[in-house]
């Protein structure tokens, strides 16, 4: 059964410090999202992707953040400066045109310390 | 701006006990409800879609249901291996991105 990966599982990272997070989406999948969950609450939306570009983003994602395809099958977050709070579990979840329904990859664990 | 509410937030059952979870929710046009399943440290297992009011969803032991204003997770003789945060989530007309509740924390002992 098709999955979403990523990688590292878990990074470690010093505070103002860059950091890229990987993913590879489900392959017929259109539709491209990352959200992070801070350890006991809830699961919260980044930003969308499709067709190569941004289609929507939360006030969480500002200028530090970046995403990117930069092949037909990685999917990317860009940290640029990590602060203690972007320490999170960091979820890339892939969609199919028309259904809704995403699906998401096991996560990255990211400890800024 | 959409909102979820789960309810309760923590739920504890003996092995075989049935109940149910809630997930209220506004939206402005529902373009889908959706139920999540996540173990600690893991990622959202999806579970279920809901697309319209009366809409019901079956797998195994778990049932989904759909109105206008809330989806109920019914849990049925629910086993040990069925512990774990369930999510529920919903999908705008006007958005494009799932907007999550706060989950609810399911523990079966058997």
């Amino acid at each position: 059964e098709p999955e979403v990966t990523q990688t590292p599982s878990h990074q470690v990272t010093q505070m103002g410090q860059e950091v890229i997070l990987r993913c590879v989406p489900i392959s017929n999948h259109l539709y491209f999202y990352w959200y992070r969950q801070i350890l006991g609450q809830k699961v919260e939306f980044l930003v969308s992707f499709y067709n190569n570009e941004i289609s929507e983003k939360s006030e969480i994602f500002d200028d530090q953040f970046s995403v990117e395809r930069p092949d037909g099958s990685n999917f990317t977050l860009k940290i640029r400066s990590t602060k203690l709070e972007d320490s999170a579990m960091y979820f890339c979840a892939s969609e199919n045109r028309g259904l809704y329904e995403q699906y998401f990859g096991p996560g990255t664990r990211l400890t800024v310390t | 701006e959409d909102q979820v509410t789960q309810s309760p937030e923590a739920l504890r059952l003996q092995e075989g006990e049935s109940s149910s979870l809630n997930c209220s929710y506004t939206v402005s046009g529902l373009r889908g409800l959706f139920w999540y399943r996540q173990d600690p440290g893991k990622g959202p297992e999806f579970l279920f879609t809901l697309y319209s009011a009366g809409e019901e969803k079956e797998k195994e032991r778990l049932k989904a249901t759909l109105t206008k204003k809330e989806s109920f997770l019914h849990i049925t003789a629910p086993k040990p291996e069925d512990s774990a945060t369930y999510l529920c989530a919903v999908r705008g007309t006007n958005a494009g991105k799932s907007t999550f509740g706060d989950g609810t924390t399911l523990t079966v002992k058997p």
